[in-house]
């Protein structure tokens, strides 16, 4: 059956580190996967996304690998503010699915960023 | 700009009363989405329109209905409330061109209780 797992449910680090969360998925064939954040109370909000034929994607201190041969994404917050606290939300969308835009998700990983 | 406006933000139903929750969006996207979210259990879609009178059918759409008569709006229909369907409901919208499909913008939701 078709699955895309948050390795990590929740995730504590001090601020500074580097956040590094995890997205797994089996059976399917993503065109291209996103990253989503979430505070509570409100809607996810797009970070970065990223193609079945990139390797790497960076955005300021936002960092997302891809890897097809493991099926995973690596997404990292480098130099941690405890702003980045948040629950940040893996999303692939299926090749056989791109005429309608449809995204799966993960169930999400609650980051903490303590001072 | 306002992006995607839900309303109501909250709302308590009894077991089998109806109601109907908006959204709108200003951004003259085509496509457009209704997920729910429950605790630790991601986002699942409910419904999604790629056009003016165009639905259909996502992941798990027992119960509820929806409609698309302009681009702006999308509402999604409760008929008879059940206790299963408390959750927390998210729009979406999003534009394809030819370029495909581009991230998806979320509203803040709709938090619904159903008793």
């Amino acid at each position: 059956s078709q699955k895309i797992e948050q390795n990590s449910e929740a995730l504590n680090i001090q601020e500074g580190k580097t956040a590094t969360l995890t997205c797994n998925y089996t059976n399917y064939s993503p065109a291209y996967l996103q990253w989503y954040r979430q505070d509570p109370g409100r809607g996810p909000v797009f970070l970065l996304l990223i193609r079945e034929n990139e390797k790497e994607k960076r955005k300021e201190r936002l960092k997302v690998t891809f890897d097809t041969t493991l099926k995973q994404s690596l997404f990292h917050i480098t130099a941690s503010q405890p702003a980045d606290s948040a629950t940040y939300l893996c999303a692939l969308l299926n090749a056989g699915g791109t005429s309608y835009g449809k995204l799966t998700f993960g169930q999400g990983t609650i980051l903490t960023v303590h001072p | 700009n306002a992006g995607v406006t839900q309303t109501p933000k909250f709302r308590i139903l009894k077991i089998g009363q109806s109601m109907t929750l908006q959204c709108t969006q200003d951004m003259n996207h085509n496509y457009m989405y209704w997920y729910r979210q429950d605790p630790g259990m991601g986002l699942k879609l409910i419904y999604y329109s790629v056009g003016a009178g165009i639905t259909d059918k996502g992941e798990v759409p027992n119960g509820y209905n929806v409609s698309r008569s302009t681009t702006e709006d999308f509402p999604l229909r409760l008929e008879l409330a059940a206790p299963s369907q408390t959750s927390v409901y998210f729009c979406a919208s999003s534009y394809r061109g030819e370029s495909g499909n581009q991230p998806q913008h979320f509203g803040d939701g709709t938090r619904l209780s159903i008793l």
